[in-house]
């Protein structure tokens, strides 16, 4: 079973900065089989990314990831009060436990 | 628009049964692993397993394997969550969700439904 690492647990920042977070995993993995989802208090979650890198229908251009083996990241080019919530990856049959980022 | 409804929230008693429903709409039910996520209070998500509509083939976590199980109706294009004997510990939100790709069955999921709340308490 691959594990999923994601740090850092909590992000405190500002609107209008840049976020930063990584997800590693205890395998080796097909970067066409890493996802990353938003959650927001109260909502289900949402696919942002698929493939790593590759936007999911309707997600700003603010998001963007990158990676590949082990070592996946999530960037927030420049925060939005809408941006701040839970942010998951996803291999499979696992997902991360989650970054929080909130207002700092 | 494809969608995804839940049924809604549930309170049931340790040892009772449930079953939980999932309704698609909006796109070609059985050609598209749809699967089922659990979020227990202020933690994160776990996945429980997926079925495929088209012929039925479901595929469970191990941590999940043989404490719930997962099925679905073609003609009403309903996937469900079923329980035999619930715990308290089985207390939580559940998500029903959608692969994007069809037919893939290591694509992310990218629709959800809304979440079922299911409070198991005495």
């Amino acid at each position: 079973e691959i594990v999923l690492t994601q740090s850092p647990g909590t992000l405190s920042l500002s609107p209008g900065e840049r976020a930063t977070l990584s997800c590693s995993t205890s395998q080796t993995i097909p970067s066409r089989f890493l996802a990353w989802y938003q959650q927001r208090p109260g909502q289900a979650p949402r696919l942002l990314i698929y493939g790593a890198f590759n936007r999911a229908t309707g997600i700003p251009d603010r998001f963007s990831g990158s990676g590949s083996g082990t070592d996946f990241t999530l960037t927030i080019s420049r925060l939005e009060p809408e941006d701040f919530a839970v942010y998951y990856c996803q291999h499979y049959d696992s997902f991360g436990p989650g970054t929080k980022v909130d207002i700092k | 628009e494809v969608q995804l409804v839940q049924s809604g929230a549930e309170v049931k008693k340790p040892g009772e049964s449930l079953k939980i429903s999932c309704k698609g709409s909006g796109y070609t039910f059985t050609n598209y692993w749809i699967g089922w996520v659990r979020q227990t209070p202020g933690k994160g998500l776990e996945w429980m397993g997926v079925i495929y509509p088209g012929d039925s083939d479901t595929r469970y976590s191990p941590s999940f394997q043989g404490q719930v199980a997962i099925s679905v109706d073609k003609s009403i294009s309903t996937a469900y969550l079923q329980w035999n004997s619930l715990k308290a510990s089985d207390t939580a939100i559940y998500y029903c969700a959608r692969h994007s790709a069809s037919g893939n069955y290591g694509s992310e999921f990218g629709y959800w439904g809304q979440g079922s709340l299911v409070t198991v308490s005495s």
